[in-house]
């Protein structure tokens, strides 16, 4: 069976700083790879997705992941952070074995002190 | 177009009951999905349904069960509620679920708490 690995808890940065978010997933076969997102007082809504081509992948608001098929991972990375990106993050993986059932990992709340 | 909603917002129950929350997805989609989400356990997976049928499952007991009418609305269900239950219930739509790449679609959640 699937499943989805969030390290970082809270994350904590200041305004300006890089981000990196790490998503590691257990799959051994094909996998589509998406990053939620839920800002305060929001609904979860999609920031990015993988489902082929290019590893690197660029969603709204500056934010990208990099498919790493050999570490099974999927980070999310924003250059320069900003106090709006304060929200919890969601990495998730659909297994084409059972397509319909996705698998979200645990969250990562990110704080942006301004 | 609207997006997918839920009721209640908001529910109170105690440790025994049961209780029924509702799912209307986005018109044209035909997948959803259920979700329980709390504090450090993230989203967990409850169950999906298509076309009135449930085509997949998470590891919840059998005190949970949905179940999806004919106009793709859906309910869930948690029989002899326990503490435990208390958390944010989400549902999610997509168009029909069979692609991997489908983008799901959040209502804003049941909060349901148990005392």
């Amino acid at each position: 069976a699937q499943s989805v690995s969030q390290h970082n808890h809270h994350v904590i940065l200041s305004e300006a700083a890089s981000l990196e978010l790490g998503c590691n997933y257990s799959y051994g076969g094909t996998v589509n790879l998406f990053w939620y997102v839920q800002y305060p007082g929001q609904h979860l809504q999609l920031l990015l997705k993988y489902f082929s081509g290019d590893p690197l992948v660029k969603g709204i608001k500056g934010f990208e992941a990099e498919f790493i098929k050999s570490k099974f991972s999927f980070n999310l990375r924003k250059p320069s952070v900003q106090w709006s990106d304060t929200a919890e993050y969601f990495c998730a993986v659909n297994a084409y074995s059972s397509a319909s059932k996705i698998i979200f990992g645990s969250g990562t709340r990110l704080s942006i002190r301004p | 177009k609207a997006g997918v909603t839920q009721t209640p917002r908001y529910l109170i129950k105690t440790r025994g009951q049961q209780v029924t929350l509702s799912c209307s997805p986005i018109s044209g989609h035909r997948s959803v999905s259920w979700y329980q989400q709390t504090p450090g356990q993230g989203l967990q997976f409850l169950f999906e349904y298509f076309s009135e049928t449930q085509r997949n499952k998470g590891n919840f007991p059998g005190r949970f069960s949905g179940r999806q009418f004919s106009n793709s609305r859906s309910e869930m269900n948690v029989s002899t509620l326990e503490l435990g239950d208390s958390a944010l219930y989400l549902c999610a739509s997509s168009l029909d679920g069979t692609s991997t790449n489908e983008k799901l679609f959040f209502g804003s959640g049941t909060q349901l708490s148990v005392l």
